[in-house]
């Protein structure tokens, strides 16, 4: 029972560079969830999805991009990554709005350098 | 433009009741009062959620107030695992996002 799983959980980068972060599911939860998590900002939501082909955008999307072509998957990618996008990463899975638990990842910790 | 107020941190003896406070007095009636924690270098955890009455799990104890401006959560018997930031979020039940402030960051003394 894998659950919600995040790879890599490191990675190390340079600035310019495209990164793509992967988060994979095995519940088939509607809902996936990408945040980021910086000291002294608490978590804060980048991207969510509520279905397959539909994305739509948190409160800091600017600089990534997201795509979910499947329910399990939820990839995030950083096309130029920017020292500024240096954060631990965290996706989130849940059934459906009615629902009241969203279920978190291991997390990735990013470093642009 | 955060809904929730939290201290900062909080210390609280092992064994003892933890009391963790939120304030959310701009609060709509059709929200609901979630609180997550989120152990070091983990992702967060649901711990409970309640409108207006008070709710009890196997987790916490949530105390709304009447007029539903402020709760309080509580870990009954505080041991060292409940080390923990602990987030304060009011959203409507039917909403698809969870907005996270900084939250409490509590620390249970041995």
């Amino acid at each position: 029972d894998a659950g919600i799983t995040q790879s890599p959980r490191y990675k190390i980068t340079e600035t310019g560079r495209q990164v793509t972060l992967m988060c994979h599911q095995t519940w088939s939860h509607s809902y996936m969830f990408w945040y980021r998590q910086d000291l002294g900002h608490g978590l804060r939501l980048i991207y969510y999805s509520a279905a397959a082909d539909i994305t739509d955008k948190g409160e800091v999307p600017d600089g990534y991009v997201v795509s979910r072509s499947k329910t399990e998957n939820f990839p995030l990618t950083l096309e130029s990554a920017t020292r500024s996008q240096t954060s631990v990463y965290f996706c989130a899975s849940t059934p459906g709005v009615s629902y009241n638990e969203q279920f978190f990842g291991p997390g990735t910790r990013l470093t642009v350098l | 433009d955060a809904k929730t107020t939290q201290p900062t941190s909080m210390d609280c003896a092992e064994g003892r009741a933890a009391n963790l406070p939120c304030n959310h007095s701009t609060i709509s009636g059709n929200e609901y009062v979630y609180w997550y924690r989120q152990i070091h270098s983990q992702g967060p955890q649901y711990i409970i959620h309640g409108l207006k009455n008070n709710e009890t799990n196997e987790m916490a104890s949530l105390i709304i107030t009447e007029d539903r401006k402020s709760s309080t959560l509580i870990l009954p018997h505080a041991t060292l695992r409940d080390t923990a930031v602990y987030y304060c979020i009011v959203r409507p039940n039917r909403d698809d996002k969870i907005i996270f402030g900084k939250g409490t960051r509590l620390h249970i003394l041995p």
